[in-house]
């Protein structure tokens, strides 16, 4: 079974600038979760999707993150502008719902100059 | 936002002992408990999860539930360098299942 997919692995970019993320879920999984890890830090939920709708993005930043799930499969994530504090690493993650353990894929770290 | 509670370590322990990581958490209804395992620079690795009051065996690995005691812990036995990393313990609140995670313990088997 293949895992969650996510590109890119790493992004550089400069505050101010836009960055987007890609997430591939596990085949059949309805839940995906986006989370971001600090250094040193617990993952901290960002928004989570139940096929295509938002059950809960109580976390996210709207003022600069966005996400969207269209087709209830990929994920993207995106930031418009980015700040300096949003430099951590951006995990994705899928479950097939309900209390069933998520697994998550590589994840994407962000470094902003 | 409810609090997931680790002791960061680090937790050091010879090669063939057991390995004790230990988790409380403030949200009394939370219903599920999960441990993780991540290596320096990787992605979480799913360990354990727990349900039930009680205790649940998967080869080296035990995690132990209290509910009352608001308590989870995991216990690896004949730990092994490999298993050096950070463990997250990971619990979904009273209503909805996003986790809430732990800061995480950071566990050396020394040889």
């Amino acid at each position: 079974e293949a895992g969650v997919a996510q590109s890119p692995r790493y992004k550089i970019i400069e505050k101010r600038q836009s960055v987007a993320f890609w997430c591939n879920p596990i085949s059949g999984h309805a839940t995906l979760y986006w989370y971001q890890q600090i250094l040193g830090q617990g993952p901290k939920l960002l928004i989570q999707f139940q096929n295509n709708g938002v059950v809960d993005d109580s976390q996210l930043p709207k003022d600069r993150f966005s996400a969207e799930r269209l087709k209830g499969v990929d994920s993207t994530l995106k930031i418009q502008p980015a700040k300096l504090e949003d430099s951590a690493v951006y995990l994705c993650a899928s479950s097939l719902g309900g209390s069933q353990p998520q697994h998550f894929g590589d994840g994407t770290r962000l470094s902003i100059l | 936002q409810k609090e997931v509670e680790q002791n960061s370590g680090p937790l050091s322990v010879p090669e063939g002992a057991i390995a004790s990581l230990n988790c409380t958490y403030s949200d009394r209804g939370s219903q599920s408990f999960f441990w993780y395992r991540q290596y320096s620079g990787k992605s979480p690795e799913l360990i354990m999860f727990i349900y039930s009051n009680g205790d649940k065996e998967d080869g080296r690995f035990t995690a132990q539930l209290n509910k009352a005691s608001q308590y989870v812990s995991l216990l690896i036995r004949d730990s092994q360098p490999s298993d050096s990393a950070t463990y997250l313990c990971a619990v979904t609140p009273n209503s909805g299942y996003a986790l809430n995670f732990g800061k995480g313990t950071s566990l050396l088997v020394t040889p």
